[in-house]
């Protein structure tokens, strides 16, 4: 099956500086998400990118699906970014659609 | 915004007993879905629904039952509960087939 692969799987930031968080899949997707999960559970939806490049705020997301990869780009990280980030590829199986997620990067933001 | 709600954040309940999660949207979505997490497992879906009284298995649908009378709910039962179904549990919801999932808060359930 599809293999979507996060790296690094833990980093480690000081307030005010910026991160590259990569997300690697095995296969062609229909789609793409960023999510980050805050430390009450909650899944919180960053970026739906298929392809291209977007903005909101301080992130910032770019999925080329040709060459099969997504960054998600965090600029003046805040302590309030603390978390998990998530990347889930969406894939047609059969007669419907199924989301499968990385394994994260736990993020952490010292002040 | 879409919201996505479930019934409990928190619960506890003993092993044998019967477990309904209970997950409501309001933005009038054709699709929900229901997840577990688990540490070092990572989300895995159980269930998901497409229609009104559809419902199709997930991953690991085994030892849990769903149900959606109604479009903008969609339930997971655990007809006994069993220590191994100690985890967290997310429902989303998306408005087509391969769109963006929004999620509800979670319900941690511990079962003793």
């Amino acid at each position: 099956g599809i293999q979507v692969e996060q790296s690094p799987p833990d980093l480690i930031l000081q307030e005010g500086a910026n991160s590259t968080l990569r997300c690697n899949f095995s296969d062609s997707v229909n789609n793409l998400q960023w999510f980050h999960q805050n430390p009450w559970g909650q899944l919180i939806n960053l970026f739906y990118i298929p392809s291209g490049t977007k903005q909101n705020g301080r992130l910032s997301a770019t999925t080329v699906a040709t060459e099969r990869y997504s960054l998600l780009y965090i600029s003046s990280s805040q302590t309030t970014d603390s978390g998990v980030y998530f990347c889930a590829v969406d894939l047609r199986m059969d007669s419907s659609y199924k989301l499968i997620f990385g394994s994260g990067t736990r993020l952490l933001v010292r002040p | 915004d879409v919201k996505v709600t479930q019934s409990s954040r928190y619960l506890v309940k003993r092993t044998g007993e019967k477990v309904f999660l209970e997950c409501v949207q309001d933005m009038d979505h054709e699709n929900m879905f229901w997840y577990r997490q688990d540490p070092g497992l990572g989300l895995r879906l159980i269930y998901f629904s497409y229609d009104v009284k559809m419902k199709e298995k997930g991953d690991i649908p085994e030892g849990y039952s769903v149900s959606r009378e109604k479009k903008e709910r969609f339930s997971l039962i655990l007809e006994s509960a069993s220590t191994n179904q100690t985890s967290m549990y997310l429902c989303a919801s998306s408005l087509r087939q391969g769109g963006e999932q929004y999620f509800g808060p979670g319900t941690r359930l511990t079962v003793t």
